[in-house]
């Protein structure tokens, strides 16, 4: 029974460049929600994704970032024109529903490393 | 707006010693969920457990323990006979449930806890 999926694991990308992140949620699971997690801080909720609706986005910076979770494949978290700030690790989680007794569980993350 | 805080930013303890691990919140929500996350080195998050805010009742499972306290808006996480392996960053973290919304956690900033032999 996989668990979240999440790649890659690390990325790396140059200034400017655009970093795409990918989240398969567990099976069965039709909720996605992704956090981001900076150098030495907890985990900063970003969007909440249902299959293709955005529901929440109230965390997602107003510029270069943008989500989606498609009918058919993976969660897509897109940066576009990356800077140093950028960098830090990505986690996705999912749950089986929205309420609030559906466990959100996570992924291993992604570390982006803007250079 | 939810908030919630782990003071501790690092405890170092000798394997064998128990450990708690603090966590108060604050939120204006009657009902609410409350939770604990292990990070381990590797880099992955863990779940170890939800408590509703109707529950005040201590849970234990196996060397964890928590102890959920309404009056002081904490939910403390103790480890009996640490072990080595116990070594990771714990985040404690309440869910913000909004009817059609989801379910956004907040976060601590986490404890980091260093258990040596």
């Amino acid at each position: 029974n996989a668990g979240v999926m999440q790649n890659p694991r690390h990325l790396v990308r140059r200034r400017g460049q655009e970093a795409r992140l990918r989240c398969s949620p567990m099976k069965g699971h039709s909720h996605v929600y992704w956090y981001r997690q900076l150098p030495e801080e907890g985990l900063k909720f970003m969007v909440y994704l249902q299959k293709e609706n955005i529901i929440d986005e109230s965390g997602m910076p107003k510029e270069r970032f943008s989500a989606e979770f498609p009918k058919e494949g993976p969660s897509i978290l897109r940066i576009q024109q990356v800077v140093r700030g950028d960098s830090a690790a990505y986690f996705c989680a999912s749950s089986r529903g929205q309420g609030a007794t559906d466990t959100q569980y996570f992924g291993p993350g992604t570390r982006l490393t803007v250079l | 707006a939810q908030k919630v805080t782990q003071a501790q930013t690092e405890i170092s303890v000798v394997e064998k010693e128990d450990v708690t691990l603090d966590c108060v919140y604050e939120t204006r929500d009657t009902t609410y969920y409350l939770f604990w996350y292990k990070q381990p080195p590797s880099g992955e998050l863990v779940f170890l457990i939800r408590r509703n805010s109707f529950d005040e009742q201590n849970e234990i499972s196996g060397r964890y323990s928590w102890n959920f306290q309404k009056s002081t808006s904490s939910f403390n996480f103790t480890i009996t006979a640490s072990q080595v392996v116990d070594s990771a960053v714990y985040f404690c973290a309440l869910s913000n449930y909004e009817t059609g919304g989801g379910n956004k956690l907040t976060f601590g900033t986490g404890t980091q806890l260093k258990v040596e032999l």
